[in-house]
């Protein structure tokens, strides 16, 4: 089993619609989860970062995580085409490693289109 | 607050070479991180310095080393270069790996 898992895509959307983008861990003690975006020949940037169980919200981003389930998900609401883009799933301390080490999914396309 | 710098920002190289890659982190992270990015392995994690040392590393042969200097820039180094280190190579540094790692801009490196 892979330590961090990512639904597979390509996922493609209408533009205005909800993007659901979906994560797995196989480490039951990791307690921080962050969600990278990362444009064509472009690096991974920090979009939203969640530890607690529930829902966090920034703007038209949501992440969720269930540390039961071990399931972390970026809900990207009223979809845009900028949001085209490869969405990463970063897991600090996956597998029982530690320092400084981020777990990668890997990756989910998404096609956002007019 | 200026971002995570890294120097070069394309490299051709030749089989059996040696490459040394810079990364300056954002003032205040003394946490560096190095990873490599390709079309098949996606993001790998090579190896993460701490004021001065290294305390993790990741599945890489030894050809693949690096180093981080007092003011927290860090280098990284792979000698012998082969065809398949070619690569984006990305620096990323952080307060704290729980606060998340901020990326440069990347090195990409093209090994003939």
């Amino acid at each position: 089993q892979k330590e961090v898992e990512q639904n597979s895509g390509p996922l493609s959307v209408p533009e205005g619609a909800i993007a659901s983008l979906n994560c797995t861990y196989s480490d039951r003690g990791s307690q921080s989860f962050f969600w990278y975006r990362q444009y064509s020949g472009k690096s991974p940037e920090l979009i939203m970062s969640i530890y607690s169980n529930g829902d966090k919200e920034d703007g038209r981003f949501t992440a969720q995580l269930n540390k039961a389930s071990q399931y972390v998900s970026l809900l990207i609401r009223d979809s845009q085409p900028s949001d085209s883009a490869t969405y990463l799933c970063g897991v600090p301390n996956a597998g029982g490693t530690s320092y400084g080490k981020l777990t990668f999914g890997q990756g989910t396309i998404l096609t956002v289109h007019p | 607050k200026a971002g995570v710098t890294q120097t070069p920002r394309y490299l051709i190289k030749t089989r059996g070479q040696q490459v040394t890659l810079s990364c300056s982190p954002i003032s205040g992270h003394r946490s560096v991180s190095w990873y490599q990015q390709t079309p098949g392995q996606g993001l790998q994690f090579l190896f993460e310095y701490f004021s001065e040392t290294q305390r993790n590393k990741g599945n890489f042969p030894g050809r693949f080393s690096g180093r981080q200097f007092s003011n927290s820039r860090s280098e990284m180094n792979v000698s012998t270069l082969e065809l398949g280190d070619s690569a984006l190579y990305l620096c990323a540094s952080s307060e704290t790996v729980n606060y998340g790692y901020t990326f440069g801009s990347g090195t990409r490196l093209t090994v003939v």
